[in-house]
């Protein structure tokens, strides 16, 4: 079986300043690990993803996740937060050896970013 | 090149009525895949397909029907729609398992139902 904990459910940050998104995961296997966000009224759009390579994987808009086999972490992070980065952001596992069944979303962060 | 499109964007439904809600792809993706959002409760997957003429059960496939009868296209029916269905769907699809690791889902844009 596997799990994914997004450890907060809103995130409130300044223009400017650091962005952290927790994600813990638990999996029997091999996990192959995402970071997606959806902006309002809109579908998601992939932010990153971890499979086996690089355990500091980088994505799109600045944002970097790293993952941690020892914790069962994939924190998503930036180091300057922008306005347009207001969104809610999903953790998803997956399981490398299952089948496309085998997939996971976490409850999701909403980010809010204050001028 | 369109993507995942899903029709319709929004729709409203009396307790018992039927509906389809379809959803093309054009990036000739084997893997498609019906999912509910919720609040709170992230996105939760319906049904999926790992190639024409094939479904299959996910997390939640209770009062749902699917027929991916073309590649391009899965289908998700409501036979008698129920309040517990309101809720946004997302349609996504992919290349599918590649290498261990696991190919990206291009998600719609959502579908909005509201059953009274």
């Amino acid at each position: 079986a596997q799990s994914v904990t997004q450890l907060d459910s809103h995130v409130s940050v300044s223009e400017g300043t650091p962005v952290l998104l927790r994600c813990n995961y638990s999996s029997s296997y091999s996990p192959s690990l995402f970071w997606y966000v959806q902006h309002p009224n809109k579908g998601l759009q992939l932010l990153l993803k971890y499979t086996s390579a690089a355990t500091l994987v980088k994505g799109i808009n600045g944002f970097e996740a790293e993952f941690k086999k020892s914790e069962t972490s994939f924190h998503l992070t930036k180091p300057s937060a922008h306005m347009s980065d207001a969104a809610e952001y999903f953790c998803v596992v997956i399981s490398s050896s299952g089948s496309a069944r085998q997939l996971t979303f976490g409850s999701g962060t909403q980010l809010t970013v204050l001028p | 090149n369109a993507g995942v499109t899903q029709t319709p964007k929004f729709r409203v439904l009396k307790t018992g009525q039927s509906m389809t809600l379809l959803c093309a792809q054009d990036m000739n993706h084997e893997y498609m895949y019906w999912y509910r959002q919720d609040p709170g409760m992230g996105l939760r997957l319906i049904h999926y397909s790992v190639g024409e003429g094939t479904t299959a059960k996910g997390e939640v496939p209770d009062g749902y029907n699917v027929s991916r009868l073309k590649k391009q296209n899965f289908l998700l029916g409501l036979e008698s729609a129920a309040p517990s269905q309101t809720s946004v769907y997302f349609c996504a699809s992919s290349y599918g398992l590649a290498g261990g690791g696991y190919n990206e889902q291009f998600f719609g844009p959502g579908t909005r139902l509201t059953v009274l």
